[in-house]
């Protein structure tokens, strides 16, 4: 398997612009989850999926961002609209019941 | 709800001595205890794991874990580090029962020197 796969790695745009992440999960693995991750505030889990339903978006920090998971194997993180805070790395991670989560490499946003 | 905290953000040592990271976690709940380690600018990658069983539990790299439940820690190991597992590692936990979230303490980076 490949891992999981995250695109694209960087990502720089504009204020104001929208942005997708997007994530594929390792298949077989029925939990997916986002990540946030900066200096300040270190690793914050953004919201996960489990089975593709939302379990858990109590760490969406602001209505202007949103997360789907249309079927097993793919993901995608929106921010509209993007604001320099946002700036970080977002990391895609899948889970199987019981074991440890497999990260993506990440995507870097910039949001200038 | 469970909680996990590292208790040194950095921990600087030279190259072949002994490290030990510090764990500590909160749950009223059983739980599984995982250790990720990040090297610079890449993803996060799974050392080791707790699950059940054995408390001594040992990973990728050279590196252990032991699990206290009394004392609520999960502390890691390396009898004898080298330049390249300088990085910043991450303890983590998860419920066995109901939500699969983890959650993450705040890491600890490991220099290694020379």
């Amino acid at each position: 398997d490949a891992g999981v796969i995250q695109s694209p790695r960087h990502e720089v745009t504009e204020m104001g612009q929208e942005v997708t992440l997007r994530c594929k999960p390792i298949s077989g693995h029925n939990s997916l989850f986002w990540y946030r991750q900066t200096m300040m505030r270190g690793l914050e889990l953004l919201i996960y999926f489990n089975n593709n339903v939302p379990i858990d978006d109590s760490g969406m920090p602001e209505d202007r961002f949103s997360a789907k998971m249309p079927n097993a194997s793919f993901s995608t993180l929106k921010i509209q609209p993007s604001e320099p805070r946002d700036s970080a790395v977002y990391f895609c991670a899948s889970r199987q019941q019981a074991q440890g989560a497999f990260f993506g490499q990440g995507t870097r946003l910039t949001v200038v | 709800a469970q909680s996990v905290t590292q208790l040194d953000s950095q921990v600087p040592v030279f190259e072949e001595a002994p490290v030990e990271l510090r764990c500590n976690y909160s749950s009223s709940v059983s739980v599984y205890l995982f250790w990720y380690v990040q090297y610079p600018n890449q993803g996060l990658q799974l050392l080791l794991k707790y699950l059940s069983g054995s408390t001594l539990v040992k990973g990728i790299n050279g590196f252990e874990a032991e699990f206290n439940k009394s004392q609520t820690s999960f502390h890691l190991r390396k009898p004898s580090v080298h330049i390249s597992d300088t990085a910043e590692y991450f303890c983590a936990v998860s419920r066995v029962q109901g939500a699969q979230k983890l959650v993450f303490g705040q890491g600890t980076r490991l220099t290694i020197n020379p």
